[in-house]
């Protein structure tokens, strides 16, 4: 199994234009998450999923967008980059399917280096 | 709601010395505790967990962690550094009043191994 993969690792943008990001889980897992990674902040929330055709808001949604179309792929969007949104991202995804327990681990992908200028 | 700091950005220890990481959290209710370790150009994963039982947790690469409730403490210990264990750690609370597996992480800390 790969695990939780994302496209692409590096990526350079000038402000104002548009990207999408991409994830994708072979783990049969319900639900997925978008963090963004910052010097001193940990990890913090964008968006996440608990299921196909489901989205909804984390800690940090202004600026992005996200679907969920397929259960095992969730997207990341950037509409209109700006500086700000210089950072690490991170796709993750829980909860096999049918195997609910009162805690289920996080795995997280490699991680997308997005530069805006 | 709940919040988790972790003390020192930056740890430095030498090689074959005592790794202690600290961290606090909040919590209103009894928590699940996490730590996550990140090596360089990676991304996270799981390194230990506290969800019930012993207070004691043992984790991977020698690696373990006391829950003290009545410190609210989790750190994590390892009695003998190795240039290997050279990343960031992250310690995180699981939010319980969520129903997707939320976690809430410190701001982590960098541990650096001195040959």
């Amino acid at each position: 199994n790969a695990g939780v993969t994302q496209t692409p690792k590096f990526r350079v943008l000038k402000t104002g234009q548009s990207m999408t990001l991409l994830c994708a889980q072979d783990m049969n897992h319900e639900y997925m998450y978008w963090y963004r990674q910052d010097p001193g902040m940990g990890l913090r929330l964008i968006h996440y999923s608990v299921g196909e055709g489901t989205t909804a808001k984390g800690e940090v949604p202004d600026g992005y967008n996200v679907s969920r179309l397929k259960k095992q792929n969730f997207l990341l969007g950037l509409e209109s980059a700006a500086p700000s949104q210089t950072s690490v991202y991170f796709c993750a995804s829980s909860y096999p399917a049918g195997k609910r327990s009162s805690y289920n681990e996080q795995f997280f992908g490699p991680g997308t280096r997005l530069t805006v200028l | 709601a709940q919040s988790v700091t972790q003390l020192g950005s930056h740890v430095s220890v030498s090689e074959g010395a005592l790794v202690l990481l600290r961290c606090n959290y909040s919590s209103s209710v009894p928590p699940y505790l996490f730590w996550y370790v990140q090596y360089p150009n990676q991304g996270l994963q799981l390194l230990l967990k506290y969800t019930t039982g012993a207070t004691l947790v043992k984790g991977i690469n020698g690696f373990e962690a006391e829950f003290k409730k009545s410190e609210t403490s989790f750190h994590l210990t390892k009695p003998s550094a190795h240039m290997s264990d050279a990343a960031e750690y992250f310690c995180a609370v699981s939010d319980l009043k969520t129903s997707y597996d939320k976690v809430i992480f410190g701001p982590g800390t960098s541990l650096s191994v001195i040959p």
